[in-house]
Parts: C-alpha cells; sequence; structure tokens
C-alpha cells in the first residue's frame, strides 16, 4: 500500500485567485492521478502526471486552468488557477499500487483537498 | 467516455438488515471494475477490482459481482452496521490507452441507522 498527504486539507479562496495543492507519497510511483469531485457530481480524473513529462490531461481539463508538476516519483502539485465558484470541489490525487499486477492493481488515494471558491 | 450508473443513489437501513446496490458500465472494451468506499472526511478505500465474468470477491461481510457480458457489478453488504455508512463508487478500467484511467459513477451514499 501508498501512504498519501495532501496540503493543504481544506481552503477558502476568493475568486481570480490561485491555489496550489501539493500531493506527497511515501514511496516512489510511476503514475499519479488527480481527480476532483464537484458537489452532487462523480468524482472525475482531471489529469495524469507522470515524472518527466507533461502532465496528459482529460477531455475538458486543460494545462493553463490547472498546471501540474511532478518533478519526482514521490511528489506531484495541482494549481487550481483564477478560481471562480464553480472551481468549489474536492480535490484528490492518487497512485497506483506497485504490486505489479497491472490491470488488478488498486489506486491508492490521497484524503483530499476541500476547496471552496467565494 | 465511459457511462457508469450507480443505484439507487442513496440508501438508509437499520443496522442488521442486508442491502445491495447496482454499479452498470458499458461492457464493450472492458478491463477491470473498481469498488471503492469513501467515508466522510476520509480517503478512498479501495474494495474489490475484479475482472473475469462470473468473478465473486469478499471481504467480509461485503461481497460483490460481476458480469461482464451485461457490464454490471453488485455490492452486498450482509447485516449492515453503522460503521458501514459511506459513499460506495464503482470504477471500470478500459484498460490499453486508458490503463490506469478511472471512470466513477456518482456512487450509492449509505447510511446505516443504529
Amino acid at each position: 500500500s501508498a501512504v498519501i498527504s495532501q496540503k493543504p486539507s481544506r481552503d477558502i479562496c476568493q475568486r481570480g485567485t490561485s491555489l496550489t495543492i501539493q500531493c506527497q507519497v511515501d514511496s516512489q510511483v510511476t503514475m499519479m492521478f488527480w481527480y476532483r469531485q464537484q458537489p452532487g457530481q462523480s468524482l472525475t480524473l482531471i489529469a495524469t502526471a507522470n515524472q518527466g513529462s507533461e502532465a496528459t490531461y482529460e477531455s475538458g481539463f486543460v494545462i493553463d486552468k490547472f498546471p501540474i508538476s511532478r518533478p519526482n516519483l514521490t511528489f506531484s502539485t495541482l494549481t487550481v488557477s483564477n478560481m471562480s465558484p464553480e472551481d468549489s470541489s474536492i480535490y484528490l490525487c492518487s497512485v497506483e499500487s506497485t504490486s505489479g499486477r497491472a490491470v488488478l492493481d488498486e489506486q491508492f488515494f490521497g484524503p483530499g483537498t476541500r476547496l471552496t471558491v467565494l | 467516455i465511459l457511462n457508469v450508473e450507480q443505484s439507487p443513489q442513496s440508501l438508509h437501513v437499520q443496522e442488521g438488515d442486508s442491502t445491495n446496490f447496482t454499479c452498470s458500465f458499458p461492457s464493450s472494451n472492458f478491463y477491470a471494475l473498481h469498488w471503492y468506499r469513501w467515508e466522510t472526511a476520509k480517503s478512498p478505500e479501495a474494495l474489490f477490482v475484479m475482472t473475469l465474468n462470473g468473478d465473486e470477491k469478499k471481504k467480509g461481510r461485503i461481497s460483490a459481482t460481476l458480469n461482464t457480458k451485461e457490464g454490471y457489478s453488485y455490492l452486498y453488504i450482509k447485516g449492515s452496521q453503522p460503521e458501514d455508512s459511506a459513499t460506495y463508487l464503482c470504477a471500470p478500467n478500459a484498460g490499453g490507452t486508458s490503463y490506469g484511467k478511472l471512470t466513477f459513477g456518482q456512487g450509492t451514499i449509505l447510511t446505516v441507522h443504529p
């Protein structure tokens, strides 16, 4: 298993500002994922962050709005830029298990960052 | 983008009741199905990862079945306890170039009353 921490755990921000969320893992992992859950919605994948390459964004998400860094195999950041109230969500990072069982690998999630944009 | 549906959206049961809920997903391009439990203020916790048609997995009082041909999975909880109260999420994985990318349903919110 992997132990994942996120900072901050929650924040209240003003419209137009940016917030950077940090994700730290206690072991080296290849793939890290960033998800968000808007109120009443499902958990949605924003992007996949691989070390040494640019993040891969899902449809509807762009780098200018959600820039991601992945400087090493244990750390990643997600920035929510130029925030609006619609960005109020829970943001979670996750990593794949390193069991080597390919498709059977579960994902481990951080505790989440609860963001409220006023 | 996979269309994943979970039902019911929410469920209230009494302690000791058994319950079940459904996850429906596209049967084409299926690779694996994940079930997670997400308690308030905690991280989502993996329950099962299932890949084979007819697969049945069990963890304590919780079990799950999988039908990949018709595209559904059932999660069962026997003798529900208040600590089972959580949101239960399913997420199919299409594999291939989508490997690792989970598409979550909206979840079933279970509340178990003492």
